[in-house]
Protein backbone atom coordinates (compact mmCIF):
# COMPACT_ATOMS: atom_id res chain seq x y z
CA UNK A 1 0.00 0.00 0.00
CA UNK A 2 1.01 3.51 -1.21
CA UNK A 3 2.30 5.65 1.83
CA UNK A 4 2.60 9.42 1.53
CA UNK A 5 4.44 11.63 4.07
CA UNK A 6 4.91 15.33 4.24
CA UNK A 7 7.62 16.90 6.39
CA UNK A 8 7.41 19.45 8.15
CA UNK A 9 3.73 19.29 8.88
CA UNK A 10 4.05 23.52 9.24
CA UNK A 11 6.60 25.71 8.32
CA UNK A 12 6.51 29.64 9.56
CA UNK A 13 8.36 31.62 7.74
CA UNK A 14 9.77 35.26 6.84
CA UNK A 15 8.77 37.04 3.39
CA UNK A 16 11.25 36.81 1.11
CA UNK A 17 12.49 33.44 1.91
CA UNK A 18 13.47 30.30 -0.25
CA UNK A 19 12.16 27.15 1.07
CA UNK A 20 12.15 23.33 0.39
CA UNK A 21 8.53 21.18 1.24
CA UNK A 22 9.30 17.29 1.37
CA UNK A 23 7.17 14.11 0.06
CA UNK A 24 7.96 10.63 0.24
CA UNK A 25 6.76 7.50 -0.75
CA UNK A 26 7.38 4.06 -0.12
CA UNK A 27 5.93 2.64 -3.23
CA UNK A 28 8.47 4.48 -6.72
CA UNK A 29 6.36 2.46 -9.21
CA UNK A 30 4.61 5.62 -9.77
CA UNK A 31 4.15 7.22 -13.51
CA UNK A 32 3.64 10.70 -12.24
CA UNK A 33 3.36 12.87 -8.74
CA UNK A 34 1.13 16.02 -8.58
CA UNK A 35 1.60 18.89 -5.92
CA UNK A 36 -1.58 20.52 -5.14
CA UNK A 37 -2.46 23.91 -2.73
CA UNK A 38 -5.30 24.27 -0.69
CA UNK A 39 -6.07 27.63 0.84
CA UNK A 40 -8.52 27.66 4.00
CA UNK A 41 -12.01 26.09 3.09
CA UNK A 42 -10.95 26.33 -0.35
CA UNK A 43 -10.53 23.17 -2.65
CA UNK A 44 -7.13 22.02 -4.28
CA UNK A 45 -5.70 23.95 -6.91
CA UNK A 46 -3.11 22.18 -9.16
CA UNK A 47 0.27 23.39 -9.04
CA UNK A 48 2.74 21.09 -10.89
CA UNK A 49 2.60 17.71 -12.25
CA UNK A 50 5.97 15.36 -13.34
CA UNK A 51 5.66 12.58 -15.10
CA UNK A 52 7.96 9.58 -14.04
CA UNK A 53 10.17 10.58 -16.91
CA UNK A 54 10.75 13.73 -16.01
CA UNK A 55 13.37 15.17 -12.97
CA UNK A 56 11.27 18.72 -12.32
CA UNK A 57 9.22 21.10 -13.41
CA UNK A 58 9.04 24.48 -12.78
CA UNK A 59 5.92 27.20 -12.90
CA UNK A 60 7.04 30.77 -11.84
CA UNK A 61 8.81 30.82 -8.34
CA UNK A 62 7.73 26.55 -7.98
CA UNK A 63 10.20 24.40 -8.57
CA UNK A 64 9.19 20.56 -8.17
CA UNK A 65 11.38 17.24 -8.80
CA UNK A 66 10.71 13.86 -8.02
CA UNK A 67 13.25 11.10 -7.52
CA UNK A 68 11.42 8.15 -8.12
CA UNK A 69 14.61 5.75 -7.05
CA UNK A 70 14.53 6.89 -3.52
CA UNK A 71 11.00 7.67 -3.45
CA UNK A 72 11.07 11.54 -2.97
CA UNK A 73 9.49 14.81 -4.26
CA UNK A 74 10.78 18.17 -3.22
CA UNK A 75 8.89 21.62 -3.89
CA UNK A 76 10.62 24.28 -3.94
CA UNK A 77 9.24 28.29 -3.44
CA UNK A 78 11.70 31.21 -4.55
CA UNK A 79 11.09 33.97 -2.61
CA UNK A 80 8.12 33.75 -0.70
CA UNK A 81 5.62 35.69 -0.29
CA UNK A 82 2.50 36.43 2.01
CA UNK A 83 0.37 35.08 -0.65
CA UNK A 84 1.75 31.41 -0.65
CA UNK A 85 0.28 31.29 2.64
CA UNK A 86 -1.58 27.74 2.40
CA UNK A 87 -1.51 23.86 2.98
CA UNK A 88 0.47 22.29 0.11
CA UNK A 89 -0.54 18.60 -0.73
CA UNK A 90 1.64 16.22 -2.99
CA UNK A 91 -0.42 12.87 -4.67
CA UNK A 92 1.02 10.18 -5.45
CA UNK A 93 -1.02 7.34 -7.49
CA UNK A 94 -0.28 3.74 -6.60
CA UNK A 95 0.80 1.10 -9.04
CA UNK A 96 -2.57 -0.64 -8.21
CA UNK A 97 -3.96 1.92 -11.05
CA UNK A 98 -5.52 5.49 -11.42
CA UNK A 99 -8.09 4.88 -9.12
CA UNK A 100 -6.15 4.31 -6.29
CA UNK A 101 -4.21 7.79 -5.79
CA UNK A 102 -2.48 8.84 -1.96
CA UNK A 103 -3.02 12.20 -0.68
CA UNK A 104 -0.30 13.33 1.86
CA UNK A 105 -1.61 15.32 4.72
CA UNK A 106 0.08 17.68 3.52
CA UNK A 107 2.60 21.09 4.93
CA UNK A 108 0.93 24.16 6.35
CA UNK A 109 3.13 27.04 5.48
CA UNK A 110 2.65 30.35 6.40
CA UNK A 111 4.74 33.57 5.68
CA UNK A 112 4.95 36.46 7.60
CA UNK A 113 5.17 40.34 6.45
CA UNK B 1 -14.07 28.43 -16.71
CA UNK B 2 -13.20 25.25 -17.55
CA UNK B 3 -13.56 23.06 -14.22
CA UNK B 4 -15.23 21.29 -11.87
CA UNK B 5 -18.43 22.59 -10.26
CA UNK B 6 -19.72 21.35 -6.65
CA UNK B 7 -22.85 22.10 -5.73
CA UNK B 8 -24.04 22.59 -2.31
CA UNK B 9 -21.14 24.51 -0.88
CA UNK B 10 -22.46 24.12 2.11
CA UNK B 11 -25.22 21.95 3.80
CA UNK B 12 -26.76 20.88 7.47
CA UNK B 13 -28.40 18.03 8.11
CA UNK B 14 -30.03 16.07 10.63
CA UNK B 15 -29.21 12.33 11.60
CA UNK B 16 -30.90 10.60 9.36
CA UNK B 17 -31.61 12.64 6.52
CA UNK B 18 -30.69 12.17 2.70
CA UNK B 19 -29.38 14.23 0.44
CA UNK B 20 -27.04 14.40 -2.69
CA UNK B 21 -24.01 16.41 -3.78
CA UNK B 22 -24.08 17.08 -7.24
CA UNK B 23 -20.85 17.31 -9.41
CA UNK B 24 -19.93 18.37 -13.00
CA UNK B 25 -17.32 18.68 -15.17
CA UNK B 26 -16.52 20.81 -18.35
CA UNK B 27 -13.09 19.66 -19.02
CA UNK B 28 -14.16 16.50 -21.62
CA UNK B 29 -12.96 13.78 -18.84
CA UNK B 30 -13.90 10.66 -18.35
CA UNK B 31 -13.01 9.64 -15.17
CA UNK B 32 -14.05 11.37 -11.99
CA UNK B 33 -13.90 10.84 -8.42
CA UNK B 34 -15.52 11.55 -4.61
CA UNK B 35 -13.24 12.55 -1.84
CA UNK B 36 -13.54 13.22 1.92
CA UNK B 37 -11.54 15.02 3.54
CA UNK B 38 -11.22 14.89 7.66
CA UNK B 39 -8.53 16.09 10.02
CA UNK B 40 -5.64 14.68 10.41
CA UNK B 41 -6.31 12.27 7.51
CA UNK B 42 -6.03 13.38 3.83
CA UNK B 43 -8.40 12.87 1.37
CA UNK B 44 -9.76 9.61 1.14
CA UNK B 45 -11.62 7.63 -2.04
CA UNK B 46 -15.43 7.21 -1.41
CA UNK B 47 -16.15 6.48 -4.93
CA UNK B 48 -14.94 6.94 -8.74
CA UNK B 49 -15.90 6.58 -12.24
CA UNK B 50 -13.50 5.49 -14.67
CA UNK B 51 -15.52 6.09 -17.12
CA UNK B 52 -19.93 6.92 -18.33
CA UNK B 53 -21.72 4.26 -17.03
CA UNK B 54 -19.17 2.59 -14.57
CA UNK B 55 -18.39 3.23 -11.02
CA UNK B 56 -16.44 1.13 -7.87
CA UNK B 57 -15.58 1.80 -4.63
CA UNK B 58 -12.79 3.31 -3.06
CA UNK B 59 -11.34 2.79 0.25
CA UNK B 60 -14.49 4.71 2.05
CA UNK B 61 -17.56 3.92 0.33
CA UNK B 62 -19.81 2.48 3.22
CA UNK B 63 -23.10 4.68 3.98
CA UNK B 64 -22.99 6.62 0.25
CA UNK B 65 -23.96 5.63 -3.26
CA UNK B 66 -23.02 7.49 -6.27
CA UNK B 67 -24.60 7.67 -10.20
CA UNK B 68 -22.39 8.69 -13.09
CA UNK B 69 -25.18 10.83 -14.68
CA UNK B 70 -23.48 11.20 -18.06
CA UNK B 71 -19.63 12.18 -18.87
CA UNK B 72 -20.18 15.58 -17.25
CA UNK B 73 -22.14 14.45 -14.36
CA UNK B 74 -21.34 12.36 -11.46
CA UNK B 75 -23.49 12.41 -7.83
CA UNK B 76 -22.93 11.32 -4.50
CA UNK B 77 -26.12 10.31 -2.48
CA UNK B 78 -26.15 10.18 1.34
CA UNK B 79 -29.14 7.89 2.23
CA UNK B 80 -29.43 7.84 5.89
CA UNK B 81 -26.60 10.52 6.68
CA UNK B 82 -24.54 9.84 10.24
CA UNK B 83 -22.31 12.37 11.84
CA UNK B 84 -19.54 10.10 11.39
CA UNK B 85 -19.99 11.93 7.50
CA UNK B 86 -19.43 15.10 8.74
CA UNK B 87 -16.71 15.97 6.15
CA UNK B 88 -15.44 18.24 3.28
CA UNK B 89 -16.42 16.45 0.17
CA UNK B 90 -14.57 17.38 -3.49
CA UNK B 91 -15.34 15.52 -6.63
CA UNK B 92 -12.14 15.69 -9.05
CA UNK B 93 -11.87 14.66 -12.69
CA UNK B 94 -9.25 13.47 -14.89
CA UNK B 95 -8.41 11.60 -18.07
CA UNK B 96 -8.46 8.02 -18.02
CA UNK B 97 -5.17 6.88 -15.81
CA UNK B 98 -4.65 10.03 -14.36
CA UNK B 99 -2.00 10.90 -16.94
CA UNK B 100 -2.60 14.79 -16.64
CA UNK B 101 -3.28 14.90 -13.05
CA UNK B 102 -6.56 15.83 -11.39
CA UNK B 103 -8.49 18.49 -11.35
CA UNK B 104 -10.69 19.33 -7.89
CA UNK B 105 -13.87 21.58 -7.28
CA UNK B 106 -14.05 23.83 -4.72
CA UNK B 107 -15.49 21.36 -2.30
CA UNK B 108 -19.17 21.08 -0.63
CA UNK B 109 -18.61 21.24 3.83
CA UNK B 110 -21.24 19.06 5.36
CA UNK B 111 -22.13 18.90 8.92
CA UNK B 112 -24.12 16.06 10.20
CA UNK B 113 -25.99 17.38 13.55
Amino acid sequence: KQEVTQIPAALSVPEGENLVLNCSFTDSAIYNLQWFRQDPGKGLTSLLLIQSSQREQTSGRLNASLDKSSGRSTLYIAASQPGDSATYLCAVPNSGGYQKVTFGIGTKLQVIP
Amino acid sequence: NAGVTQTPKFQVLKTGQSMTLQCAQDMNHNSMYWYRQDPGMGLRLIYYSASEGTTDKGEVPNGYNVSRLNKREFSLRLESAAPSQTSVYFCASSVPGGGEGYTFGSGTRLTVV
